[in-house]
């Protein structure tokens, strides 16, 4: 069965800082992989997707992510954090096999802190 | 501003009733997905309608059932209520079937069962 786990429920930059938050996967097969971000009391916005074009995906705001089968991660990025990157992001996976392929699986979150 | 309407924002009711909410998608989108977000078993897909069918079940309940109208908009409709069942839920649409297709969330509706 996919899974996906994100390493760190909660992560703290300094703005201007880099921001990486992390993603890995499992699964037998490369799947579509998303990156969503959710601001307080509003819903999920997609930030990117990896659907097996480049393995370097850029995304709105200035994030990007990097599929990397080898080590079975897409961390997502930004070179300079701001302060309205402050929100909760979710890394989720989806099986791209015909069986299965319109369930979306979701890791449990990691909430970004930006301290001026 | 997504386009996806959820109405109530906020629902408050008691153990054992039964609610419904529902979804508007935005225009030309003719998937409808349900979501449901709760501090202990995070954000889980419950179910997906397109173009008026049931098209993929994740983690729903049996008590939970949902349908989408020919106009497209959706309800879901919880039963027999308990409190574990307190959390946002979140409809989520797409102009495509595929999980490929961008989906636009609405701001959810807040249940809690007292």
């Amino acid at each position: 069965a996919q899974s996906v786990t994100q390493l760190g429920s909660h992560v703290s930059v300094s703005e201007g800082a880099l921001v990486l938050l992390r993603c890995n996967y499992s699964s037998s097969v490369p799947p579509y992989l998303f990156w969503y971000v959710q601001y307080p009391n509003q819903g999920l916005q997609l930030l990117l997707k990896y659907t097996s074009a480049a393995t370097l995906v850029k995304g709105i705001n200035g994030f990007e992510a990097e599929f990397k089968k080898s080590e079975t991660s897409f961390h997502l990025t930004k070179p300079s954090a701001h302060m309205s990157d402050a929100a909760e992001y979710f890394c989720a996976v989806s099986d791209r096999r015909k069986t299965s392929y319109d369930k979306v699986i979701f890791g449990p979150g990691t909430s970004l802190s930006v301290i001026p | 501003d997504s386009g996806v309407t959820q109405t109530p924002k906020h629902l408050i009711t008691a153990t054992g009733q039964r609610v419904t909410l529902r979804c508007s998608p935005r225009s030309g989108d003719l998937s409808v997905y349900w979501y449901q977000q709760s501090l202990d078993q995070g954000l889980q897909f419950l179910i997906q309608y397109y173009n008026g069918e049931e098209r993929a079940k994740g983690n729903i309940l049996e008590r939970f059932s949902a349908q989408q109208f020919p106009d497209l908009h959706s309800e879901l409709n919880l039963s027999s209520l308990e409190l574990g069942d307190s959390a946002l839920y979140f409809c989520a649409s797409s102009v495509g079937a595929h999980v490929r297709n961008e989906q636009f969330f609405g701001p959810g509706t807040r249940l809690t069962v007292l």
